[in-house]
C-alpha cells in the first residue's frame, strides 16, 4: 500500500518571502510523485511531477519541487511567495507515472501568504 | 487547454433518490477517467477508475450498485449514485487522464436531505 503525509494543516509564510509546503511518501518499488493546487470553487491544477532523472522538478507558476529519496519527501518549494499563490496544496502519489492509475493524495496543507 | 467540465456543481436531493454526475473532458478524449470522494478538511479517496468500453473498478470498500459509473464515450463518464441517503453526502471530483497527468474537474456538492 502507498501513502502520502503531509505534516502541515496551514503554512504561513509573508509575500517575498520564500516557502515550502512539506510532503512524505511511502511507497513499494520507485515513487511518481505530484503536487497539485486547489482554488476556491475551481478543480485542482497540476503544478508538477517527478518520474524520475533530476530530483529537482520545475512547475507551473515558479514552484519547484525536491526529490529526496533517502528522506522519501518531495517538498514544494517557491523562492519568492505571491499573495496569489494562497491556496490548498495537495501531494499525491502513483505505482505508475503515465496517470493510468488513481492519485494517493495527502491531507492537503492550506497554504496564507500575507501581504 | 486539458479542461475537465462536471456538472452539476452542486446538487441536493430527497433520501432515495438517485443522482447523476457528469465528467467531460472538454478538448481532449480520455480513454481513462476517475472518480473521487472528499470529506470535509480530508483528503480525496479514489473510489473508482472508469475506462471508455468497460466496467468500472473499484476500490476495496465502495459499493458497485451503490455508485454505478458508465463511460460510454472517450470524453464522458457518469456517476450514479442510486437510492441516495445522507450518509452519500459528500464532494465528489472527477479526473480524466491526458498527456499523461491526471486533469480535475470542479467538483460535485451532494446533499441528501
Amino acid at each position: 500500500a502507498q501513502s502520502v503525509a503531509q505534516p502541515e494543516d496551514q503554512v504561513n509564510v509573508a509575500e517575498g518571502n520564500p516557502l515550502t509546503v512539506k510532503c512524505t511518501y511511502s511507497v513499494s518499488g520507485n515513487p511518481y510523485l505530484f503536487w497539485y493546487v486547489q482554488y476556491p470553487n475551481r478543480g485542482l491544477q497540476f503544478l508538477l511531477k517527478y518520474i524520475t532523472g533530476d530530483n529537482l522538478v520545475k512547475g507551473s507558476y515558479g514552484f519547484e519541487a525536491e526529490f529526496n529519496k533517502s528522506q522519501t519527501s518531495f517538498h514544494l518549494k517557491k523562492p519568492s511567495a505571491l499573495v496569489s499563490d494562497s491556496a490548498l496544496y495537495f501531494c499525491a502519489v502513483s505505482p505508475r507515472g503515465g496517470g493510468a492509475d488513481g492519485l494517493t493524495f495527502g491531507k492537503g496543507t492550506h497554504l496564507i501568504i500575507q501581504p | 487547454g486539458a479542461v475537465v467540465s462536471q456538472h452539476p456543481s452542486w446538487v441536493i436531493c430527497k433520501s432515495g433518490t438517485s443522482v447523476k454526475i457528469e465528467c467531460r473532458s472538454l478538448d481532449f478524449q480520455a480513454t481513462t477517467m476517475f472518480w473521487y470522494r472528499q470529506f470535509p478538511k480530508q483528503s480525496l479517496m479514489l473510489m473508482a477508475t472508469s475506462n471508455e468500453g468497460s466496467k468500472a473498478t473499484y476500490e476495496q470498500g465502495v459499493e458497485k450498485d451503490k455508485f454505478l459509473i458508465n463511460h460510454a464515450s472517450l470524453t464522458l463518464s457518469t456517476l450514479t449514485v442510486t437510492s441516495a441517503h445522507p450518509e452519500d453526502s459528500s464532494f465528489y471530483i472527477c479526473s480524466a487522464r491526458g498527456r499523461n497527468i491526471q486533469y480535475f474537474g470542479a467538483g460535485t456538492r451532494l446533499s441528501v436531505l
